[in-house]
């Protein structure tokens, strides 16, 4: 079954304590993303990979890295967790070929930091 | 001003009902128009795809764009409690990767 798993779902941490969310998808897609979701604001877009190694900015990439070493995986990292960055956040994949960028996302990670 | 606005609702529809559900955005650049639908705790699906203007059906869901008004719309006929989700439309240009999306709308369909 073609799937995006995301791993934590849930998590409560502190302010200040490293954590990473996983995020594997079993499709060959290129293209990753996250993106965090808050009320009235929509989802946003934290970082995307275009390939292995090669990853950028989306429109809110501050307290967030990212890295991708391999094609089926794209955790997302969040190295001193702000109470700011308590959220929802789904990762993406999509193919690169054609135009359309279906994206297909995980069940999401809901983080709160305290 | 956002990119893209959207009716966050709630909007609240007894069963059989026509849902109308509405996006705004501002760049004419936008060429790929996208629904997504959100149950609570799952992730957005993609529920429509629409390039340019024009109408897509696709059994009781009909996807409207008007790129003159920049205005696209989802129909929803014969709504049935099943579709009682968050409803996120979405876009993009033609080169981008990126998409930007609504905030959404949430549709509880009584029965």
């Amino acid at each position: 079954e073609a799937q995006v798993t995301q791993n934590p779902r849930y998590l409560i941490t502190v302010t200040g304590k490293k954590l990473t969310v996983t995020c594997s998808q079993n499709m060959n897609h290129e293209y990753m993303s996250w993106y965090r979701q808050d009320p009235g604001l929509g989802l946003r877009q934290i970082y995307y990979s275009m390939n292995v190694e090669v990853t950028d900015k989306g429109d809110v990439p501050e307290g967030y890295k990212v890295s991708r070493k391999e094609k089926r995986n794209f955790p997302l990292i969040l190295e001193s967790p702000s109470p700011n960055q308590t959220s929802l956040y789904f990762c993406a994949s999509s193919s690169m070929s054609g135009a359309k960028n279906i994206q297909y996302f995980g069940a999401g990670t809901r983080l709160s930091v305290l | 001003q956002k990119e893209v606005e959207q009716d966050p609702g709630p909007l609240s529809v007894p069963e059989g009902a026509i849902v109308s559900l509405n996006c705004t955005y501002s760049n004419s650049a936008f060429q790929y128009f996208m629904w997504y639908r959100q149950y609570s705790r799952k992730g957005p699906e993609l529920l429509m795809y629409t390039y340019s203007s024009g109408n897509k059906e696709d059994g009781r869901f009909t996807a409207q764009v008007d790129k003159s008004s920049k205005y696209i719309s989802l129909f929803i006929r014969d709504s049935q409690p099943s579709d009682s989700a968050t409803y996120l439309c979405a876009m993009k240009t033609g080169s981008a990767r990126q998409l930007t999306f609504g905030s959404g709308t949430q549709l509880t369909v009584l029965p």
